[in-house]
């Protein structure tokens, strides 16, 4: 099956640029999503396909994917902005959720 | 508005089973593929099963397959999963979840059935 890498926990000082990531093996060959999720709250998406925004999510929240890393962006961070961030990728006949990254702001 | 509303979860002991049931409304139901995706407490997503619009296409992680099994029945916009064998590790909130069309992405999510396996 395929497995995607997330680390477990990035700071960002407040207004500045906090970068998540997610490895896996040739991941530019795929469809990387990205949900958020607050304290007792449900998931939300934040950029499917790389790095497209749904209706309603900042563009300071931006994707890439290149190689075998996808990139989760967020410019000019703010408190509201901590939160858990998984990426998603479908692998034919399975869903992979990374292992979540707590973001926090300094 | 379109919702996925969850149900069926409660206390079971080791060993037992449970049907959860998820409700979508406000969408065409059967043109959408359902999800099971679950959340232990204080733990990451972690994606169970998946159904397609029409039932005919099914998978399953290996964590559960041969345990959990996913069904759905349009007619009442509903999408079950019964599991057995339950162990305390299958203790989680269970989210049903729709995928959009195509990519494989989750554009709308329940909040949730708990269901917590213990002696």
């Amino acid at each position: 099956s395929y497995d995607v890498t997330q680390p477990p926990s990035v700071s960002v000082p407040l207004g500045q640029t906090a970068t998540i990531t997610c490895g896996g093996d040739n991941i530019e060959k795929r469809n990387v999503h990205w949900y958020q999720q607050k304290p007792g709250q449900i998931p939300v998406l934040v950029i499917f396909r790389d790095s497209k925004r749904p209706s309603g999510i900042p563009d300071r929240f931006s994707g890439s994917n290149s190689a075998n890393t996808a990139t989760l962006t967020i410019t000019r961070a703010q408190a509201g902005d901590e939160a858990d961030y998984y990426c998603h990728v479908w692998d034919r006949t399975s869903a992979v959720f990374g292992g979540g990254t707590q973001l926090t702001v300094l | 508005e379109e919702q996925l509303l969850e149900s069926g979860g409660g206390l079971v002991h080791p060993g037992g089973s449970l049907r959860l049931t998820c409700k979508g409304t406000g969408f065409n139901f059967g043109a959408y593929s359902i999800n099971w995706v679950r959340q232990a407490p204080g733990k990451g997503l972690e994606w169970l099963s998946y159904v397609s619009g029409s039932g005919a296409t099914i998978y399953y992680a290996d964590s559960v397959k041969g345990r959990f099994t996913i069904s759905r029945d349009n007619a009442y916009n509903s999408v079950f999963l019964q599991m057995d064998s339950l162990r305390p590790d299958d203790s989680a909130l269970y989210f049903c979840a729709r995928y959009w069309s195509g990519y494989y992405y989750i554009d709308l999510w329940g909040q949730g059935t708990s269901v917590t396996v213990s002696s």
